[in-house]
C-alpha cells in the first residue's frame, strides 16, 4: 500500500524554524517527484514546493521562497521541508503529496497525499 | 485570492446532478494546461478524483466526471449521495511568474 506519513509539526514562535519530514512507503520513492502543499485553518489548498526525483529541479511558491528549503533522501525514502523565518501566515496543515512524474511539470497532479502535520506559528 | 475561481458552495438533493466550475485564465487553463480535481472529506486529506481533465483513477465511481473548455473546467456529480458531501478543489499549472501549480479556492458541496 502506498503511504505517506508526515511528522515534525508543532507550535513555534514567529521568526522560528521547524523541519517537517515525510516518510514514504509502498512505492519506489526515487522514481517520483514530491510536493508540499499546505492548508491554512478553514482555507483552501496552496502548493508550497516541489522537488524532482533526483533533486535536480526544485521550485517554490513566492510566499515561501528564500525561507523554506525542500530536500529529499532517496536512501531513506524521505522528503523534508526546512522552514525558517516563520510567520503567522505560515500556520497550516502541511501535506506531502506524490507527483505523477519523475520530473515534475505542467501535467503534474498529486496522488496520494499524506495525512498532514499541523504547524502553528504564534507567540 | 486563488488563481483559479470556484463557487464557494453548491448543494443538491440525493440523486440529483450538480456541477462545480473552475475558471482560470490564459496563463493556466486557457493555455491548454490540464485540470485535476480533488475531493476532501471532512477532517481528511485531499484525494485525487479526476486527472487530466476527464480521467478517473481506479476506484472513483463513474458518477464523477470532468470536462474542460476554453479557460474553464467543470466537475459533474450525478446520482448525489450523502457521502459526496465534501470540499472539492481544482488544480492546474500556471505559466505566469507568480506561481507554478495552482489550486482553486475550493467548493463546499452540501447534500440536502
Amino acid at each position: 500500500e502506498v503511504q505517506l506519513v508526515e511528522s515534525g509539526g508543532g507550535l513555534v514562535k514567529p521568526g522560528g524554524s521547524l523541519r517537517l519530514s515525510c516518510a514514504a512507503s509502498g512505492f519506489t520513492f526515487s522514481s517520483y517527484s514530491m510536493n508540499w502543499v499546505r492548508q491554512a485553518p478553514g482555507k483552501g489548498l496552496e502548493w508550497v514546493s516541489s522537488i524532482s526525483s533526483s533533486s535536480s529541479y526544485i521550485y517554490y511558491a513566492d510566499s515561501v521562497k528564500g525561507r523554506f528549503t525542500i530536500s529529499r533522501d532517496n536512501a531513506k525514502n524521505s522528503l523534508y521541508l526546512q522552514m525558517n523565518s516563520l510567520r503567522a501566515e505560515d500556520t497550516a496543515v502541511y501535506y506531502c503529496a506524490r507527483d505523477r512524474f519523475m520530473v515534475q511539470g505542467a501535467l503534474s497532479w498529486f496522488d496520494p497525499w499524506g495525512q498532514g502535520t499541523l504547524v502553528t506559528v504564534s507567540s | 485570492q486563488s488563481v483559479l475561481t470556484q463557487p464557494p458552495s453548491v448543494s443538491g438533493a440525493p440523486g440529483q446532478r450538480v456541477t462545480i466550475s473552475c475558471t482560470g485564465s490564459s496563463s493556466n487553463i486557457g493555455a491548454g494546461y490540464d485540470v485535476h480535481w480533488y475531493q476532501q472529506l471532512p477532517g481528511t486529506a485531499p484525494k485525487l478524483l479526476i486527472y487530466g481533465n476527464s480521467n478517473r483513477p481506479s476506484g472513483v465511481p463513474d458518477r464523477f466526471s470532468g470536462s474542460k473548455s476554453g479557460t474553464s473546467a467543470s466537475l459533474a456529480i450525478t446520482g448525489l449521495q450523502a457521502e459526496d458531501e465534501a470540499d472539492y478543489y481544482c488544480q492546474s499549472y500556471d505559466s505566469s511568474l507568480s506561481g507554478n501549480w495552482v489550486f482553486g479556492g475550493g467548493t463546499k458541496l452540501t447534500v440536502l
